[in-house]
């Protein structure tokens, strides 16, 4: 089975820190994602990429940014943190850009902004 | 971005009962896969459906995709106390290459 890893279950942060969100796929997979889930909204998407060093803004992309150096590792960084990125954000993979494909997850990281 | 629309919301049931619930939308997808959620947890695919019409069982769950292609059902079988979670469906769109939309989400109680 796929696995893919997030760095932490569980981060608090304070205001105005930088925060780094990793996450590593071990399939091999081209495709990676970032969402976040709040209570009410669902799962936004908020960065995605198809390639090393390739992203792609999705829904909600202000506040973050992300860096694919190698193919197993997609990263998301609060260059600021602040309260109202308080959330649960999934890192997500999929194999290629066809149109029959699974998406995966990982377990998920619960961050806290006081 | 766009939603499915997911429904029902939630639902209590006993144990033993089998449950339905389903996922509509305006657009056509080429794939539809459904989800469990535990609190706290990442999603973990339980069905992948590919084709109109298509009807995949894993286990005591059942998925199928739609003949308009607008829309899936999950039904669940004889439910236990672990099947207690959020269910939630994704749809890949026809035309939108490698990106999903996702449903809000039905919440599942099971009663002893």
């Amino acid at each position: 089975d796929v696995k893919v890893t997030q760095s932490s279950r569980y981060l608090v942060k304070r205001t105005g820190e930088k925060v780094f969100l990793e996450c590593v796929q071990d399939m091999d997979h081209e495709n990676m994602f970032w969402y976040r889930q709040d209570p009410g909204l669902g799962l936004r998407l908020i960065y995605f990429s198809y390639d090393v060093k390739m992203k792609e803004k999705g829904d909600i992309p202000e506040g973050y940014s992300v860096s694919r150096e190698k193919k197993e590792r997609f990263s998301l960084i609060l260059e600021s943190a602040s309260t109202n990125q308080t959330s649960m954000y999934l890192c997500a993979s999929s194999l290629n850009r066809g149109v029959y494909e699974k998406l995966f997850f990982g377990s998920g990281t619960q961050l806290s902004v006081l | 971005g766009q939603q499915l629309n997911q429904s029902p919301q939630s639902m209590f049931i006993q144990e033993g009962e089998d449950v339905s619930m389903n996922c509509t939308s305006s657009s056509i997808f080429n794939t539809w896969l459904w989800y469990k959620q535990d609190p706290g947890e990442g999603p973990v695919l339980l069905i992948a459906l590919y084709k109109a019409g298509e009807l995949t069982s894993n286990g005591r769950l059942t998925a199928q995709f739609g003949i308009t292609r607008k829309d899936s059902f999950l039904n669940i079988s004889a439910s236990i106390p672990s099947d207690v979670g959020i269910y939630f469906c994704a749809g890949q769109l026809h035309n939108y290459g490698q990106n999903f939309v996702f449903g809000p989400g039905t919440r599942l109680s099971v009663l002893p």
